[in-house]
């Protein structure tokens, strides 16, 4: 399959632990990248790798994967938190190279 | 300052055509394949073209194959994508952002570690 599958939405009490997943064929080879975006902002990069974070991204995130499955965990969920989060990783069927999950609404309680 | 800077969205109307620039500054931009990817109002994020750094290699999405047009101008540090045939489909909030990999027992992994603030491009009668 050419898809990664992410659920629509899910809540977390203010410092507890949500994990946001994507699943798909090509993450049996191929590491999940992690995108935080906010209402009228641009994506912003917040795994990549195998559980890598970009300069600047608390260490409340992190990633990781078993089989198709990849996981991003934010751990002590603040309200900043609260976001659209997307999976993107290569696409291992088709003729495009890349794809995205269909996106998590996270909302913190 | 490392940014990468949209422009040229716009209303047009259907079957009509547009081009989009995104300026880079602040890192080689000649050593990063760059990539598009857009988001319809209110939906998800959807991958839409990339492009070696020497411009040698170029790949679209399905949607957009045939009608969407990338470049690059490495003396200009600059990314375009030209639009055509547009349809309302094609209506959403268009990024560039910078592509780069990271190789882990010899495979590359993809990653989008520098965006742009976007290009609305609007489609309608």
């Amino acid at each position: 399959s050419s898809e990664l599958t992410q659920d629509p939405a899910v809540s977390v009490a203010l410092g507890q632990t949500v994990r946001i997943t994507c699943q798909g064929d090509s993450l049996r080879t191929f590491y999940a990248s992690w995108y935080q975006q906010k209402p009228g902002q641009a994506p912003v990069l917040v795994i990549y790798g195998k559980n890598s974070r970009p300069s600047g991204i608390p260490d409340r995130f992190s990633g990781s994967s078993s089989g198709n499955t990849a996981s991003l965990i934010i751990t002590g969920a603040q309200a900043e938190d609260e976001a659209d989060y997307y999976c993107n990783s290569r696409d291992t069927s088709g003729n495009h190279p890349l794809v995205f999950g269909g996106g998590t609404k996270v909302t913190v309680l | 300052q490392v940014q990468l800077v949209e422009s040229g969205g716009d209303l047009v109307k259907p079957g009509g055509s547009l081009r989009l620039s995104c300026g880079a500054s602040g890192f080689a931009f000649s050593d990063y394949y760059m990539t598009w990817i857009r988001q319809a109002p209110g939906k998800g994020l959807e991958w839409v073209s990339y492009i070696s750094s020497s411009g040698s290699t170029i790949y679209y999405a399905d949607s957009v194959k045939g009608r969407f047009t990338i470049s690059r101008d490495n003396a200009k540090n600059s990314l375009y994508l030209q639009l055509n045939y547009l349809t309302a489909e094609d209506t959403a909030v268009y990024y560039c952002a910078r592509a780069t990999s990271i190789t882990i027992f010899g495979i590359n992994h993809w990653y989008f570690d520098l965006w742009g603030r976007g290009a609305l491009v609007s489609v309608s009668s």
